[in-house]
């Protein structure tokens, strides 16, 4: 079964309007932690927002702000104010436990396009 | 800057060489480092975990005769895919896992496209 679920291949968004990228995950883990990165087409990984399992509140960095719904498991990332230089690939990740390799997952992810 | 380092960002080869890229931990030792690899419009799936002074651990359905990892030192890594085939043209991308348990960020290398002739 997969592990993070993306159910959006694609998403179109005018440029400064807000989106919301979804993220469902999967685990009997108590203590996870899960990621969103950004891929431009250079293909770098860049690290946007983290969520622990255990975190009450919604984390934020900047424009960046992360939905999280423990019981439903979903983790959707929203940006604000999109601009042209968001469109890119964006992945969620999961780390079961604290460590990473085979226990770090990543969705499908979803191609962000920002419209002028 | 950058906490990772990776080489070349960009290789093209012919059918049957071999080639090698490293991957640098800039900021901090690295007994643990992983390599991915991502296909065109795919996801990065993991391929193998290299570990300083000992053998590498292979995911299943990757061969670990083709692509050989060392861990020279700890802040070293290199992946070589040998006798390379069009087949492994590809997006290499490493990774090094944070110090500690109290840092929650997984440090990615820029990545390398390999395309084989």
């Amino acid at each position: 079964a997969q592990k993070i679920t993306q159910t959006q291949p694609g998403m179109f968004v005018q440029e400064k309007e807000a989106v919301t990228l979804d993220c469902t995950y999967d685990t009997s883990d108590q203590s996870y932690g899960l990621f969103w990165y950004k891929q431009p087409s250079s293909g770098e990984m860049i690290f946007l927002i983290y969520q622990g399992s255990y975190d009450e509140q919604n984390a934020t960095e900047g424009r960046y702000s992360l939905n999280f719904q423990k019981a439903r498991k979903s983790a959707n990332l929203v940006i604000s104010a999109s601009q042209l230089g968001d469109s890119a690939m964006y992945f969620c990740a999961m780390r079961e436990g604290y460590n990473y390799g085979q226990n770090f997952v990543f969705g499908p992810g979803t191609r962000l396009s920002v419209l002028p | 800057g950058a906490v990772v380092s990776q080489h070349p960002s960009w290789v093209i080869c012919k059918s049957g060489t071999s080639v090698k890229i490293e991957c640098r931990s800039l900021d901090f030792q690295a007994t643990t480092m992983f390599w991915y690899r991502q296909f065109p419009k795919q996801s990065l799936m993991l391929m193998a975990t290299s570990n300083e002074g000992s053998k590498a651990t292979y995911e299943q359905g990757v061969e670990k005769d083709k692509f050989l990892i060392n861990h020279a030192s700890l802040t070293l890594s290199t992946l070589t895919v040998t006798s390379a085939h069009p087949e492994d043209s590809s997006f290499y991308i490493c990774s090094v896992p944070p110090p500690g348990l109290a840092k929650n960020i997984q440090y990615f290398g820029a990545g390398t496209r390999l395309s084989v002739l």
